[in-house]
């Protein structure tokens, strides 16, 4: 079974901020995903990625599969980044996603 | 193109009883998953189907199940329902087989609570 964790739980940000979360997954993966939660419980899917690098505006995505380590990094962050961000993985030949217990971001005017 | 749609929103049922919710997926989408989220657990996978087939299904009791008919459209339904499966239900859908492959397009879930 894949084990998935974040870091950190919590984290507060002044406007402007670059912020980086983490994620560590115990076995190999077929695919990674990072998922985004607004309060009232809206999910919005923000990357797939199996390798390398993706970016999308203000964020970027990153994946290390040799360190089973990927990295989520919002520059110039806005409070309408204020949200739990969520890193789920698919595990090798297998159709269900493992997710992580996510980060609570909060950007501060 | 409309989103992914889920009914009801809200959902209050007592102990024992049974509850059905449904899922519309994006059109054109063949692949739908259904998740449970609550605050101890987190979000955890229930099954994936598509075309009209279980793929595969979480650690979960027999009492949940699901199905998949031949537009797409899915429902799950919980029997003899127990306080701890009050939980916020989510349901995506993507483009093709395997939905874990593939960008996954999440509806605004189904609130359960059981008293």
């Amino acid at each position: 079974k894949n084990e998935v964790e974040q870091s950190p739980q919590n984290l507060t940000a002044q406007e402007g901020e670059f912020i980086t979360i983490n994620c560590s997954y115990s076995v190999g993966i077929s695919a990674l995903h990072w998922l985004q939660q607004h309060p009232g419980g809206g999910i919005v899917s923000l990357f797939m990625l199996s390798s390398g690098k993706k970016k999308h505006g203000r964020l970027i995505a990153t994946i290390n599969i040799q360190e089973k380590h990927s990295s989520l990094h919002i520059t110039a962050s806005h409070p309408r980044d204020s949200a739990v961000y969520i890193c789920a993985v698919a595990g090798a030949g297998s159709y269900q996603l493992t997710f992580g217990k996510g980060t609570k971001l909060s950007v501060i005017p | 193109k409309a989103g992914v749609t889920q009914t009801p929103r809200y959902l209050i049922k007592t102990r024992g009883q049974q509850v059905t919710l449904s899922c519309s997926p994006i059109s054109g989408h063949r692949s739908v998953s259904w998740y449970q989220q609550t605050p101890g657990q987190g979000l955890q996978f229930l099954f994936e189907y598509f075309s009209e087939t279980q793929r595969n299904k979480g650690n979960f009791p027999g009492r949940f199940s699901g199905r998949q008919f031949s537009n797409s459209r899915s429902e799950m339904n919980v029997s003899t329902l127990e306080l701890g499966d009050s939980a916020l239900y989510l349901c995506a859908s993507s483009l093709m087989a395997g939905g874990h492959y593939n960008e996954q397009f999440f509806g605004p879930g189904t609130r359960l609570t059981v008293l």
